[in-house]
């Protein structure tokens, strides 16, 4: 079955710290990468996203992350965090020529960061 | 751009009684609507993927007659949770692709049912 994990459910670092969040995914084929985020009491909005080309993606806010096809995964990073990137962050797989374009989102990663 | 909202935002109901929630894409034509249920400190739960003009695909162990689905142009879906529950009481957000595989997703709906 198509899954994705991320297996840190909840980071805490202090600012200006670097970071980086996991993220794998169980599928054969090809497929079309997400990363989502959700600030406190707001709605999920894209942060950067993966189709095809540059496996390394640049997204809002700094961030970027990179896809490595042989390890499956698509891990999260920032090089320097700020007390506003604490939010809850969402790694998520759309198997390419999917029709019905399901979204198979990981569980979610808390962020923390302490001023 | 690529907006989605949702109305209400919260919604406070009495068991028994129904409640449609509301999911307009405001500057593009969705041709695809999904909902989903959040629980807290999980991960967003497919309900079901609507597509305009066509009857809803529901997801394994969600009762289609429970939550009604309509999508009823390319800018609006609605999902009607009948008879409602307390343990049907969480998070709704709903989301609109344009077919492109990218999915913007709507602010959400707390609905709590006593």
């Amino acid at each position: 079955a198509q899954s994705v994990s991320q297996h840190n459910h909840h980071v805490i670092l202090s600012e200006a710290a670097s970071l980086e969040l996991g993220c794998n995914y169980s599928y054969g084929g090809t497929v079309n990468l997400f990363w989502y985020v959700q600030y406190p009491g707001q709605h999920l909005q894209l942060l950067l996203k993966y189709f095809s080309g540059d496996p390394l993606v640049k997204g809002i806010k700094g961030f970027e992350a990179e896809f490595i096809k042989s390890k499956f995964s698509f891990n999260l990073r920032k090089p320097s965090v700020q007390w506003s990137d604490t939010a809850e962050y969402f790694c998520a797989v759309i198997p390419a020529r999917s029709s019905a374009s399901k979204i198979i989102f990981g569980s979610g990663t808390r962020l923390s960061i302490r001023p | 751009g690529a907006v989605v909202s949702q109305h209400p935002s919260r919604v406070i109901c009495k068991s028994g009684t129904s409640v449609k929630i509301e999911c307009r894409s405001l500057d593009f034509q969705a041709t695809t609507m999904f909902w989903y249920r959040q629980f807290p400190k999980k991960s967003l739960m497919l309900m079901a993927t609507s597509n305009e003009g066509s009857k809803a695909t529901y997801e394994q162990g969600v009762e289609k007659d429970k939550f009604l689905i309509n999508h009823a142009s390319l800018t609006l879906s609605t999902l009607t949770v009948t008879s409602a529950h307390p343990e049907d009481s969480s998070f709704y957000i709903c989301s609109a692709t344009t077919g492109t595989d990218t999915q913007y997703f709507g602010p959400g709906t707390r609905l709590t049912v006593l």
